[in-house]
């Protein structure tokens, strides 16, 4: 058990809804990063939060969007959602903002979008 | 660009063999490297990370080589169990780069009693 815990475990949608994805980093970590991962483009980095910052940004779509929250728990939204949105989402959290902190990730939310 | 490869999507070893998994990453600006174990139906693990400015790095039963020369990265993993079988990724970070993390496709390691 990494320590960082994600909901929902599953969640299955329709095409053009909406939803959101929770994470609770582990304790005293302040950085949360988001990563998806999925059968043809591998597990690929979304977003970084620290302290509540953006603090990184990757190939994250238009259509998604994060916050960090004052309690530093974090949530992903992702809306207009499309068949190809279908993938494991995984959050991850480390102490600080230093390169070479480990990343520890969570049991992810699997999104099936029919 | 960004890329990390791995050679081969599988690996299948025998209980009690070493194993030794390999990367190879396009980008001589990353140095940081890291491997992470995926069980099934569970988040990414940390296995072992190594900087560029070393060519080996040692843990419990695991080590990991850098050929910068090569822009290689290999992981070996003594005396496999079958509590080893996993996906195994490495994921480089660049130099001066934010902290994010770009991993390659994955390499699945069977271990076979």
């Amino acid at each position: 058990d990494s320590g960082v815990t994600q909901t929902p475990k599953h969640l299955i949608t329709a095409t053009g809804q909406r939803v959101t994805l929770r994470c609770s980093p582990r304790s005293g970590d302040l950085s949360v990063y988001w990563y998806q991962q999925s059968l043809d483009q591998g597990l690929q980095f979304l977003i970084q939060y620290y302290n509540g910052e953006e603090r990184a940004k990757g190939n994250i779509l238009e259509r998604f969007s994060a916050q960090q929250f004052p309690d530093l728990h974090s949530e992903l939204n992702l809306s207009s959602l499309e068949l190809g949105d279908s993938a494991l989402y995984f959050c991850a959290s480390s102490v600080g903002g230093r390169k070479r902190d480990t990343q520890y990730f969570g049991p992810g939310t699997r999104l099936t979008v029919l | 660009g960004e890329s990390v490869g791995l050679h081969l999507p599988t690996l299948s070893v025998q209980e009690g063999d070493n194993s030794i998994i390999n990367c190879a990453y396009s980008n001589s600006a990353s140095d940081y490297f890291i491997w992470y174990k995926q069980e099934s139906g569970k988040g990414p693990q940390f296995i072992i990370d190594i900087r560029s400015n070393m060519d080996k790095r040692q843990g419990q039963r695991v080590t990991v080589l850098l050929n910068k020369t090569v822009k290689h990265l290999s992981l070996q993993i003594a005396a496999t169990q079958p509590g080893d079988s996993a996906v195994y990724f490495c994921a480089e970070n660049m130099q001066g780069g934010s902290e994010k993390l770009v991993f390659g496709k994955g390499t699945k390691l069977t271990v076979n009693p």
